[in-house]
């Protein structure tokens, strides 16, 4: 069965410091990952995807993401955080298998960047 | 552009009312899904609509959630006999396209509260 996986609540990091927040996924078929980002009452936010090629995914607001096949892994990264980056982050995966209009989600890992 | 909208923001009901949720996609979006998220939890599918027709709604926990989409807009998810566990943030998302690699936009989501 498909699913997705953030084994952190939460994660601490201080202001210019890199940031990773982890997620690992299962699927039947080919993954298609995705990361998003809510803030306090608003809508889920696009950051960035991955569907084919390069392993590393660039998106918005300097995120990226490393797909790991072995690892069945698609962590978040970020060189330096910000303060404006504490938010809840979710990640997302579908497959290409016949039923690839639902999205898994994980269940959130709420990211804090102190000053 | 306007992004995704959803109304109210809102509900309160009683236990064993009727309750009808909206939902307005960006405009010219094929796809347009439904989701429930529980407090502390990731938003899990409920329903998804390619124009007028449901073609998944594999998700709808019960006999007494129905969603529809008339004229392959705007889209309406009704609760019947709302129970206190229908409590959640319902979500709609909409994409431009139908393929699986189609990022979604999501509304700001309509907080449903039943006492």
């Amino acid at each position: 069965a498909q699913s997705v996986a953030q084994p952190e609540d939460q994660v601490n990091v201080a202001e210019g410091n890199p940031l990773t927040v982890k997620c690992t996924y299962s699927v039947s078929g080919n993954p298609y990952l995705f990361w998003y980002v809510q803030y306090p009452n608003r809508g889920l936010q696009f950051l960035l995807k991955y569907i084919t090629g390069d392993n590393l995914v660039k998106g918005s607001y300097g995120f990226e993401a490393e797909f790991n096949k072995s690892q069945t892994s698609f962590h978040l990264k970020k060189p330096s955080a910000l303060v404006s980056d504490s938010a809840l982050y979710f990640c997302a995966v579908r497959d290409d298998s016949y039923n690839f209009n639902k999205f898994y989600f994980g269940s959130g890992t709420k990211l804090n960047v102190k000053p | 552009g306007a992004g995704v909208s959803q109304s109210p923001r809102y509900k309160v009901a009683k236990r064993g009312q009727d309750v009808a949720l909206r939902c307005d996609p960006i405009s010219g979006h094929v796809s347009l899904f439904w989701y429930q998220q529980a407090l502390g939890q990731g938003p899990e599918f409920l329903t998804y609509f390619q124009n007028e027709a449901q073609l998944d709604k594999s998700g709808l926990p019960s006999d007494r959630f129905f969603a529809e989409r008339p004229e392959g807009s705007v889209s309406t998810l009704k609760i019947q006999r709302t129970q206190q566990e229908d409590s959640a943030v319902y979500l709609c998302a909409s994409s431009h396209r139908r393929g699986r690699d189609d990022e979604q936009y999501f509304g700001p989501g309509t907080r449903l509260t039943v006492t």
